[in-house]
């Protein structure tokens, strides 16, 4: 079974603070994602990233920030948190390159709260 | 570009009943469609998806979603709903051949009422 993990399922941070949002995945997959999930607008993309060190913003990348330095860790950085990044986060991961009709596989989110 | 609306951010049906989730989407070059769920406190789950062939898509836990280009719909149904049904879908699009992002659609939250 593939596996993705995601570093904690709640998380409570005040303003200001940097964040660290980590992710693992257990089955050598090029691809990986981070969504962030709010309600009546379903997962939009903050990055992702198709290699070890290679990074690609998505659709929402103002105020994050990614890295990638091994294959199966990809993490999410939130470099001063403020009260609307409040959220629901997803990691995901996908094999190959091109076969953008693979599956995505999805960690089971980290509920980030910013006070 | 493309986009995907799921109408209706809630639906209710009856245990046994017929479940009918609509999805509709944009795009100017073939798709690829997927609909995920997401149960309570969990991540996304891959339901089914279409890349090419055959419209009639079948998937997990008797779900099923036809592919009909004129209409450009994928909508996900499901003969008799259970109560284990209820859960959170998602319909999704990426453009064949494109750079790998999934598009979602806002999301349909399912009640199972007994």
């Amino acid at each position: 079974d593939v596996k993705v993990t995601q570093s904690s399922r709640y998380l409570v941070k005040r303003t200001g603070e940097k964040v660290f949002l980590e992710c693992v995945q257990d089955m050598d997959h090029e691809n990986m994602f981070w969504y962030r999930q709010d309600p009546g607008l379903g997962l939009r993309l903050i990055y992702f990233s198709y290699d070890v060190k290679m990074k690609e913003k998505g659709d929402i990348p103002e105020g994050y920030s990614v890295s990638r330095e091994k294959k199966e860790r990809f993490s999410l950085i939130l470099e001063s948190a403020s009260t609307n990044q409040t959220s629901m986060y997803l990691c995901a991961s996908r094999p190959g390159l091109a076969e953008s009709y693979n599956e995505q596989f999805f960690g089971p989110g980290t509920r980030l709260t910013v006070l | 570009a493309q986009s995907v609306t799921q109408l209706g951010s809630h639906v209710s049906v009856s245990e046994g009943a017929l479940v009918l989730l609509r999805c509709n989407y944009s795009s100017s070059v073939p798709p690829y469609l997927f609909w995920y769920v997401q149960y309570p406190n969990q991540g996304l789950q891959l339901l089914l998806k279409y890349t090419t062939g055959a419209t009639l898509v079948k998937g997990i836990n008797g779900f099923e979603a036809e592919f009909k280009k004129s209409e450009t719909s994928f909508h996900l149904t499901k003969p008799s709903a259970h109560m284990s049904d209820a859960a959170e879908y998602f319909c999704a699009v990426v453009l064949s051949g494109s750079a790998r992002q999934l598009t979602f659609g806002s999301g349909t939250q399912l009640t199972v009422l007994p």
